[in-house]
Protein backbone atom coordinates (compact mmCIF):
# COMPACT_ATOMS: atom_id res chain seq x y z
CA UNK A 1 0.00 0.00 0.00
CA UNK A 2 0.96 3.85 -0.24
CA UNK A 3 3.29 4.60 3.27
CA UNK A 4 5.58 7.68 3.70
CA UNK A 5 7.77 7.79 6.74
CA UNK A 6 9.72 10.23 8.36
CA UNK A 7 12.05 11.12 11.52
CA UNK A 8 10.24 12.39 14.06
CA UNK A 9 12.15 15.07 15.29
CA UNK A 10 15.61 17.21 14.40
CA UNK A 11 17.42 20.12 16.13
CA UNK A 12 19.96 22.53 14.16
CA UNK A 13 21.39 25.44 15.45
CA UNK A 14 20.61 28.94 13.87
CA UNK A 15 23.14 29.71 10.63
CA UNK A 16 23.27 25.85 9.89
CA UNK A 17 21.83 23.84 7.43
CA UNK A 18 18.79 21.27 8.13
CA UNK A 19 17.97 18.21 6.16
CA UNK A 20 14.69 16.57 6.83
CA UNK A 21 14.43 12.79 5.49
CA UNK A 22 10.96 10.82 3.96
CA UNK A 23 10.85 7.76 2.40
CA UNK A 24 7.81 6.61 0.60
CA UNK A 25 6.32 3.08 -1.09
CA UNK A 26 4.53 4.19 -3.77
CA UNK A 27 6.64 4.26 -7.05
CA UNK A 28 4.62 5.48 -9.41
CA UNK A 29 3.64 8.74 -7.05
CA UNK A 30 3.64 11.55 -9.78
CA UNK A 31 4.36 14.54 -7.37
CA UNK A 32 5.98 14.84 -4.01
CA UNK A 33 5.29 17.43 -1.60
CA UNK A 34 6.56 19.42 1.39
CA UNK A 35 4.61 21.11 3.80
CA UNK A 36 5.28 23.23 7.02
CA UNK A 37 2.84 23.84 9.98
CA UNK A 38 3.94 26.08 12.72
CA UNK A 39 2.80 25.89 16.23
CA UNK A 40 -1.48 26.34 16.06
CA UNK A 41 -1.68 27.02 12.02
CA UNK A 42 -3.25 25.08 8.90
CA UNK A 43 -0.50 23.58 6.53
CA UNK A 44 1.37 26.02 4.05
CA UNK A 45 2.70 24.54 0.58
CA UNK A 46 6.72 24.67 0.84
CA UNK A 47 7.85 23.06 -2.14
CA UNK A 48 6.53 20.39 -4.39
CA UNK A 49 8.78 17.89 -7.16
CA UNK A 50 7.84 16.25 -10.22
CA UNK A 51 8.88 12.19 -10.46
CA UNK A 52 11.12 13.03 -13.30
CA UNK A 53 13.22 15.39 -11.37
CA UNK A 54 15.88 14.83 -9.33
CA UNK A 55 16.39 17.88 -7.33
CA UNK A 56 14.48 21.23 -7.25
CA UNK A 57 16.11 24.75 -5.40
CA UNK A 58 13.91 27.60 -4.28
CA UNK A 59 15.80 29.99 -2.60
CA UNK A 60 17.27 28.47 0.79
CA UNK A 61 15.28 24.98 0.09
CA UNK A 62 16.55 22.40 -2.09
CA UNK A 63 14.60 18.64 -1.97
CA UNK A 64 16.24 16.09 -3.75
CA UNK A 65 14.68 12.89 -4.94
CA UNK A 66 15.99 9.38 -5.41
CA UNK A 67 13.39 7.18 -7.36
CA UNK A 68 15.17 4.07 -6.66
CA UNK A 69 15.50 4.21 -3.12
CA UNK A 70 12.38 6.10 -3.04
CA UNK A 71 13.68 8.45 -0.89
CA UNK A 72 13.08 12.24 -0.28
CA UNK A 73 15.05 15.05 1.53
CA UNK A 74 14.35 18.81 2.15
CA UNK A 75 17.62 20.99 2.51
CA UNK A 76 17.11 24.22 4.22
CA UNK A 77 20.39 26.15 3.70
CA UNK A 78 20.75 29.34 6.66
CA UNK A 79 18.00 28.09 9.13
CA UNK A 80 16.28 30.79 10.94
CA UNK A 81 14.37 30.28 14.06
CA UNK A 82 11.32 30.85 11.81
CA UNK A 83 12.46 27.83 9.96
CA UNK A 84 10.95 26.06 13.74
CA UNK A 85 7.47 24.46 12.38
CA UNK A 86 6.46 20.77 11.69
CA UNK A 87 7.23 19.70 8.52
CA UNK A 88 5.35 17.07 6.56
CA UNK A 89 6.08 14.72 3.84
CA UNK A 90 3.48 13.79 1.40
CA UNK A 91 3.26 11.52 -1.57
CA UNK A 92 0.01 11.63 -4.25
CA UNK A 93 -0.77 8.65 -4.27
CA UNK A 94 -0.76 7.00 -8.07
CA UNK A 95 -4.45 4.87 -6.64
CA UNK A 96 -6.08 7.24 -4.74
CA UNK A 97 -5.10 10.41 -6.26
CA UNK A 98 -5.48 11.46 -2.64
CA UNK A 99 -1.95 12.83 -0.26
CA UNK A 100 -0.82 10.47 1.57
CA UNK A 101 1.06 12.15 4.60
CA UNK A 102 4.29 11.03 6.87
CA UNK A 103 3.98 11.37 10.65
CA UNK A 104 5.73 15.04 10.31
CA UNK A 105 9.35 16.16 11.35
CA UNK A 106 9.55 18.43 14.31
CA UNK A 107 12.09 20.79 13.07
CA UNK A 108 13.94 22.95 16.95
CA UNK A 109 15.76 25.49 15.89
CA UNK A 110 18.06 26.97 19.15
CA UNK A 111 20.06 30.54 18.84
CA UNK B 1 -2.78 29.66 -5.54
CA UNK B 2 -6.50 29.48 -4.40
CA UNK B 3 -6.57 31.33 -0.76
CA UNK B 4 -9.09 29.52 1.79
CA UNK B 5 -10.70 30.77 4.64
CA UNK B 6 -12.38 29.24 7.36
CA UNK B 7 -14.30 29.59 9.84
CA UNK B 8 -14.36 29.19 12.88
CA UNK B 9 -10.65 29.57 13.83
CA UNK B 10 -11.14 27.67 17.09
CA UNK B 11 -14.39 26.56 19.56
CA UNK B 12 -14.33 25.65 22.82
CA UNK B 13 -17.84 22.59 22.59
CA UNK B 14 -19.57 20.29 25.20
CA UNK B 15 -19.53 16.95 25.10
CA UNK B 16 -23.04 15.83 22.94
CA UNK B 17 -23.36 19.21 20.93
CA UNK B 18 -22.42 19.92 17.11
CA UNK B 19 -20.43 22.20 15.43
CA UNK B 20 -20.61 23.55 12.07
CA UNK B 21 -16.88 24.50 10.32
CA UNK B 22 -17.19 26.45 7.17
CA UNK B 23 -14.90 26.48 4.28
CA UNK B 24 -14.80 29.30 1.90
CA UNK B 25 -12.15 29.32 -0.73
CA UNK B 26 -11.47 32.50 -3.40
CA UNK B 27 -11.89 30.25 -6.56
CA UNK B 28 -14.21 27.69 -8.18
CA UNK B 29 -13.04 24.36 -7.28
CA UNK B 30 -14.04 20.98 -8.17
CA UNK B 31 -12.91 18.96 -5.19
CA UNK B 32 -12.78 19.78 -1.66
CA UNK B 33 -11.25 17.80 1.37
CA UNK B 34 -11.66 17.72 4.87
CA UNK B 35 -8.92 16.53 7.13
CA UNK B 36 -8.81 15.98 10.78
CA UNK B 37 -5.34 16.18 13.01
CA UNK B 38 -5.62 14.55 16.54
CA UNK B 39 -3.24 16.36 18.40
CA UNK B 40 0.46 15.55 17.75
CA UNK B 41 -0.43 12.97 14.91
CA UNK B 42 -0.57 13.56 11.26
CA UNK B 43 -3.67 14.45 8.71
CA UNK B 44 -6.41 12.09 8.12
CA UNK B 45 -8.56 12.65 5.46
CA UNK B 46 -12.29 12.69 6.24
CA UNK B 47 -14.18 12.83 3.22
CA UNK B 48 -14.00 14.63 -0.24
CA UNK B 49 -16.88 16.71 -0.81
CA UNK B 50 -17.97 17.38 -4.54
CA UNK B 51 -20.26 20.12 -5.42
CA UNK B 52 -23.58 18.25 -6.96
CA UNK B 53 -22.84 14.99 -5.20
CA UNK B 54 -22.49 13.40 -1.81
CA UNK B 55 -19.67 13.77 -0.29
CA UNK B 56 -16.94 10.39 -0.28
CA UNK B 57 -16.08 9.30 3.08
CA UNK B 58 -13.05 7.38 3.94
CA UNK B 59 -13.15 4.02 6.35
CA UNK B 60 -13.24 5.32 10.16
CA UNK B 61 -15.83 8.01 9.06
CA UNK B 62 -19.70 8.11 8.46
CA UNK B 63 -21.78 10.66 7.50
CA UNK B 64 -24.12 10.26 10.51
CA UNK B 65 -20.78 11.60 12.42
CA UNK B 66 -19.26 13.78 10.14
CA UNK B 67 -22.40 15.36 7.16
CA UNK B 68 -20.88 18.05 4.59
CA UNK B 69 -22.46 19.94 2.55
CA UNK B 70 -20.82 21.21 -1.15
CA UNK B 71 -23.83 24.23 -2.08
CA UNK B 72 -21.45 25.25 -5.16
CA UNK B 73 -18.33 25.78 -6.19
CA UNK B 74 -16.41 27.61 -3.64
CA UNK B 75 -18.10 26.51 -0.58
CA UNK B 76 -18.21 23.86 1.91
CA UNK B 77 -19.00 22.49 5.63
CA UNK B 78 -17.96 20.11 7.62
CA UNK B 79 -20.53 19.31 10.98
CA UNK B 80 -18.63 17.62 13.98
CA UNK B 81 -22.10 15.85 15.51
CA UNK B 82 -22.93 14.73 18.54
CA UNK B 83 -19.37 15.48 20.08
CA UNK B 84 -16.91 13.89 22.34
CA UNK B 85 -13.87 14.52 24.00
CA UNK B 86 -12.30 12.29 21.12
CA UNK B 87 -13.16 14.68 18.49
CA UNK B 88 -10.51 17.73 20.12
CA UNK B 89 -8.51 17.97 17.26
CA UNK B 90 -8.00 20.55 14.25
CA UNK B 91 -10.03 20.33 11.20
CA UNK B 92 -8.69 21.66 7.85
CA UNK B 93 -10.43 21.91 4.93
CA UNK B 94 -8.11 21.80 1.51
CA UNK B 95 -8.56 21.99 -2.49
CA UNK B 96 -6.85 20.86 -5.32
CA UNK B 97 -4.99 23.27 -7.77
CA UNK B 98 -5.01 21.69 -10.98
CA UNK B 99 -2.35 24.13 -12.56
CA UNK B 100 0.29 22.95 -10.95
CA UNK B 101 -0.94 19.84 -9.53
CA UNK B 102 -0.81 20.89 -6.00
CA UNK B 103 -2.96 21.29 -2.90
CA UNK B 104 -3.66 23.74 -0.26
CA UNK B 105 -4.86 24.28 2.89
CA UNK B 106 -6.98 26.67 5.12
CA UNK B 107 -6.10 27.56 8.39
CA UNK B 108 -7.67 24.94 10.50
CA UNK B 109 -10.45 24.96 12.89
CA UNK B 110 -8.83 24.14 16.63
CA UNK B 111 -12.09 22.26 18.64
CA UNK B 112 -11.92 21.34 22.14
CA UNK B 113 -14.50 19.34 23.59
CA UNK B 114 -14.99 19.62 26.79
Amino acid sequence: GEDVEQSLFLSVREGDSSVINCTYTDSSSTYLYWYKQEPGAGLQLLTYIFSNMDMKQDQRLTVLLNKKDKHLSLRIADTQTGDSAIYFCAEKGSNTGKLIFGQGTTLQVKP
Amino acid sequence: SAVISQKPSRDICQRGTSLTIQCQVDSQVTMMFWYRQQPGQSLTLIATANQGSEATYESGFVIDKFPISRPNLTFSTLTVSNMSPEDSSIYLCSVWDRGPDTQYFGPGTRLTVL
